[in-house]
């Protein structure tokens, strides 16, 4: 089945430490999304990118990186720079055209240990 | 920019009775628009979308929505609730000119009485 995975689906992050969030995608899509989901705050976008080799920042990027190697994966590293990272995250992707909706993957869970 | 507004942070219904979930948008030029619904701890599902066309568009689960320029909204509706149904629901809005980027509302949480 086509679809969006994303893993780990929880965890936990040292101070100090960067880690990688996994998003794969099989729906041929050519934009991927990374959003950040807080209590009461709805979805912030992270990144996006809309090509392989190119992406742009959204409204929340200090302290994230990410990279488009390939059409299907777009992993996101949250850096030690992110002072507040506990949050749910969640990996969207598209055809990039105008009116289709974005699919999304079931998120992962980010704590402080 | 664009922004999108969801007036009600929590909303209470009966098994039964009928559901309106608010949404209201800010935009210049003609928006696409979606409802999602998550439960918790999952990602986001889309129940139905408005592109152009039919201003009442039907989607999963028995919900539809209709979008009205003249009062910049894309309410939700169902006529009548399932347990199943309490779950947080998302509006979003699209544009072309916005690179095809969404703009999600704050989410309003649903919660079903026996």
């Amino acid at each position: 089945d086509g679809g969006i995975t994303q893993s780990p689906k929880y965890l936990f992050r040292k101070e100090g430490q960067n880690v990688t969030l996994s998003c794969e995608q099989n729906l041929n899509h050519d934009a991927m999304y990374w959003y950040r989901q807080d209590p009461g705050q709805g979805l912030r976008l992270i990144y996006y990118s809309q090509i392989v080799n190119d992406f742009q920042k959204g409204d929340i990027a200090e302290g994230y990186s990410v990279s488009r190697e390939k059409k299907e994966s777009f992993p996101l590293t949250v850096t030690s720079a992110q002072k507040n990272p506990t949050a749910f995250y969640l990996c969207a992707s598209s055809p990039g055209t105008e009116g289709q909706p974005q699919h999304f993957g079931d998120g992962t869970r980010l704590s402080i240990l | 920019a664009q922004s999108v507004t969801q007036p009600d942070i929590h909303i209470t219904v009966s098994e039964g009775a009928s559901l309106e979930l608010r949404c209201n948008y800010s935009y210049g030029a003609t928006p696409y628009l979606f409802w999602y619904v998550q439960s918790p701890g999952q990602g986001l599902q889309l129940l139905l979308k408005y592109f152009s066309g039919d201003t009442l568009v039907q989607g999963i689960k028995g919900f539809e929505a209709e979008f009205k320029r003249s009062q910049s909204s894309f309410n939700l509706r169902k006529p009548s609730v399932h347990w199943s149904d309490a779950a947080e629901y998302f509006c979003a809005v699209g544009a072309k000119a916005a690179g095809n980027k969404l703009t999600f509302g704050g989410g309003t949480r649903v919660l079903v009485k026996p």
